[in-house]
């Protein structure tokens, strides 16, 4: 998991902004992800890429939006449309997008409203 | 689609105790069951997984165990030291063209562990 880096590790956001939260990944891994976690909760899927130019809605899209145009890189946008986006952000990649290959996670980004 | 349950969402240990964390899914059809370990403030990390072909998997001190007719899984933490005080979570997945799943991860809302020096 060491080869998944995520930036920034805390992030400020004001309302009415739209941020973009990194992530990177040197694993050769063709499936990258994006969880959301609140406390007390578990992890909820955003997004996910199976492959590059392809990804998918998860079960929490709204609000958000990415990009696969690299296979390394899957970007998030958290934008003004995501009416509470405080929350702990997870990117993980797998080698395959089957859904039972062993997802690696990034170290988080903790994104704060202000 | 699968629904993951897992109980109980708090446990607290003595020193040197096991630990046993549940969880059941809904999906008859899920076939991969991973367990991560997150320590607080830090990325969650594969402690052990198994998958439906096994009814049973150790590593040292962890151990998960498999019921595919009740549907449900179970962690085993023996002899319980400290560090393993950290937050829990279980995962079912399917593969991806079975019953129109995704095959996507869906994990338990966690469980937190104490032990007690």
């Amino acid at each position: 998991d060491g080869g998944i880096t995520q930036s920034p590790k805390y992030l400020f956001r004001k309302e009415g902004q739209n941020v973009t939260l990194s992530c990177e990944q040197n694993l050769n891994h063709d499936a990258m992800y994006w969880y959301r976690q609140d406390p007390g909760q578990g992890l909820r899927l955003i997004y996910y890429s199976q492959i590059v130019n392809d990804f998918q809605k998860g079960d929490i899209a709204e609000g958000y939006s990415v990009s696969r145009e690299k296979k390394e890189s899957f970007p998030l946008t958290v934008t003004s449309a995501q009416k509470n986006p405080t929350a702990f952000y997870l990117c993980a990649s797998s080698s395959t997008g089957t859904g039972t290959d062993t997802q690696y996670f990034g170290p988080g980004t903790r994104l704060t409203v202000l | 689609g699968e629904n993951v349950e897992q109980h109980p969402s708090t446990l607290s240990v003595q020193e040197g105790d096991s630990a046993v964390i549940k969880c059941t899914y809904s999906d008859s059809a899920s076939n991969y069951f991973p367990w991560y370990k997150q320590e607080l403030g830090k990325r969650p990390q594969l402690i052990i997984d198994i998958r439906s072909n096994v009814g049973e998997k150790k590593d040292q001190r962890i151990a998960v165990t498999l019921n595919k007719t009740a549907k449900h899984f179970s962690l085993h933490i023996t002899e319980t030291q400290p560090e393993d005080s950290a937050v829990y979570f279980c995962a079912a997945a399917a593969p991806p063209d079975y019953g129109g799943s995704q095959g996507n991860l869906i994990f338990g809302k966690g469980t937190k562990l104490s032990v007690k020096p």
